[in-house]
C-alpha cells in the first residue's frame, strides 16, 4: 500500500532529446508527489511536485504528467542537458500539518550525452 | 544549500560500535525527518520529529533511536551497528502547515568495517 514503483532504473539520452521518468503509486490516499534531483554526493533537492486534483504542471523544462484513474505519474525533462545527468527520484507522502513523510521510489540514474 | 546541516559528514566505525548523527534544521523549521539511503534499499523513512515530538516511524531499526531537542535540532543514534547499516543517512527539515515542501541536508556517509 506504501510502495511507489518507478522506472527505468538508468535513462541514456542525448543533448536536447526528452527524458521520461515514470512512477505508480498504490495507495490512493497519497495526495502529494515530488520529484528530486540528486547529484552525487549531494542530498536530495525538490525539483517539482503535483497534487492529484491537477493533470498536469510545468515549471521550465520539467513536467509533472499525472492519471489519476491510473495511480500513474510521470517526469518529462525537455531539451535535455548534460547538467541534468543526476539520480532522479519520484515520491509520494501524504500531507498533514506536521509534515510529509516521503515514499521514494527506486530512482532512475539519468545520462544526459553531449 | 539547502539551510539544512549534518555532522559529521563521513564517519567510519567498526561493527558493534554506537554512533550518533547530528541534524540541525532550517531556521523556523519544526519538522525534522531522517532518511536512510542504501544502494540495495534506496531511499527509506526513518523516524520524524515535530516540534520535540515523535510524529511518525518508518522503517526503524529498534538498534536506532532518534530525539529531538528544544532548540529543534535532532540526533539520530546507532547502536549494535552491522556491515549492513553501511549507508547515507540524510536529515530534511519543513516548516508548519501543510503543503510545506521537505528540505534536504547534505548526509552522513556511515560506513561499518
Amino acid at each position: 500500500q506504501q510502495q511507489v514503483k518507478q522506472s527505468p532504473q538508468s535513462l541514456i539520452v542525448q543533448k536536447g532529446g526528452i527524458s521520461i521518468i515514470n512512477c505508480a503509486y498504490e495507495n490512493t490516499a497519497f495526495d502529494y508527489f515530488p520529484w528530486y534531483q540528486q547529484f552525487p554526493g549531494k542530498g536530495p533537492a525538490l525539483l517539482i511536485a503535483i497534487r492529484p486534483d491537477v493533470s498536469e504542471k510545468k515549471e521550465g523544462r520539467f513536467t509533472i504528467s499525472f492519471n489519476k484513474s491510473a495511480k500513474q505519474f510521470s517526469l518529462h525533462i525537455m531539451d535535455s542537458q548534460p547538467g541534468d545527468s543526476a539520480t532522479y527520484f519520484c515520491a509520494a507522502s501524504i500531507r498533514e500539518t506536521s509534515g510529509s513523510r516521503l515514499t521514494f521510489g527506486e530512482g532512475t540514474q539519468l545520462t544526459v550525452n553531449p | 544549500d539547502s539551510g539544512v546541516t549534518q555532522t559529521p559528514k563521513h564517519l567510519i566505525t567498526a561493527t558493534g560500535q554506537r554512533v550518533t548523527l547530528r541534524c540541525s534544521p532550517r531556521s523556523g523549521d519544526l519538522s525534522v525527518y531522517w532518511y536512510q539511503q542504501s544502494l540495495d534499499q534506496g531511499l527509506q523513512f526513518l523516524i520524524q520529529y515535530y516540534n520535540g515530538e515523535e510524529r511518525a516511524k518508518g522503517n526503524i531499526l529498534e538498534r536506532f533511536s532518534a530525539q529531538q531537542f528544544p532548540d529543534l535540532h535532532s540526533e539520530l543514534n546507532l547502536s549494535s551497528l552491522e556491515l549492513g547499516d553501511s549507508a547515507l543517512y540524510f536529515c530534511a527539515s519543513s516548516a508548519p502547515g501543510v503543503g510545506q515542501r521537505e528540505y534536504f541536508g547534505p548526509g552522513t556517509r556511515l560506513t561499518v568495517l
